[in-house]
């Protein structure tokens, strides 16, 4: 089993450009989440999706969508980046207890 | 312990001496903790995890000890490795049945040779 897989792994954009990134689990997880993680500031839930067809939002959604396309791919949209959205993104899915396995990240810069 | 600046507490220990990594967290009603460790460019690593009906537990090497009166979560580290050089995060599961975990901000734990 790949786990967890995020693409792309680094990725730079001009402000106002727009990206999606990508994360596919391979364990048939119900769950999956997006997280940021900035210096010092520890893990924030941008959005996650309980089942297939439902997303809730998380800490800090502005700026973000979400699809969840089915059970194993869950996807981050930005519209338009903004520089304060340059960040290390985390995908993660849980099984039926509370642990989570992340993915590798991918790390944005948005100049 | 925990952050809330820009900095993440340090801890520096010798490779072979034990190290524990300190955790306030939020929510008395929390009812389940885990510990992760994420090392240098890669994403976090489940290590373990206790339910709020213990206060303590162990694993290979590793020991969390949970007390709730204090709100206060710690992981032993036996015989630390320079492999065990990393970032340990706490996490708690604020209420019962809920997706989301909280997560703390991490302590930076170096083991010198």
């Amino acid at each position: 089993n790949a786990g967890v897989t995020q693409t792309p792994k680094f990725q730079v954009l001009k402000t106002g450009q727009s990206m999606t990134l990508q994360c596919a689990q391979d364990m048939n997880h119900n769950s999956m989440y997006w997280y940021r993680q900035d210096p010092g500031m520890g893990l924030r839930l941008i959005y996650y999706s309980a089942s297939e067809g439902t997303t809730d939002k998380g800490e800090v959604p502005n700026g973000y969508n979400v699809s969840r396309l089915n059970k194993r791919e869950f996807s981050l949209r930005l519209e338009s980046a903004a520089p304060s959205q340059t960040s290390v993104y985390f995908c993660a899915s849980r099984d039926r207890r509370y642990e989570q396995y992340f993915g590798p990240g991918t790390r944005l810069t948005v100049t | 312990g925990e952050s809330v600046g820009l900095h993440l507490p340090t801890l520096s220990v010798q490779e072979g001496d034990n190290s524990i990594i300190n955790c306030a967290y939020s929510n008395s009603a929390s009812d389940y903790f885990i510990w992760y460790k994420q090392e240098s460019g890669k994403g976090p690593q489940f290590i373990i995890d206790i339910r709020s009906n213990m206060d303590k537990r162990q694993g290979q090497r590793v020991t969390v000890l949970l007390n709730k009166t204090v709100k206060h979560l710690s992981l032993q580290i036996a015989a630390t490795q320079p492999g065990d050089s990393a970032v340990y995060f706490c996490a708690e599961n604020t209420q019962g049945g809920s997706e989301k975990l909280v997560f703390g901000k991490g302590t930076k734990l170096t083991v010198n040779p």
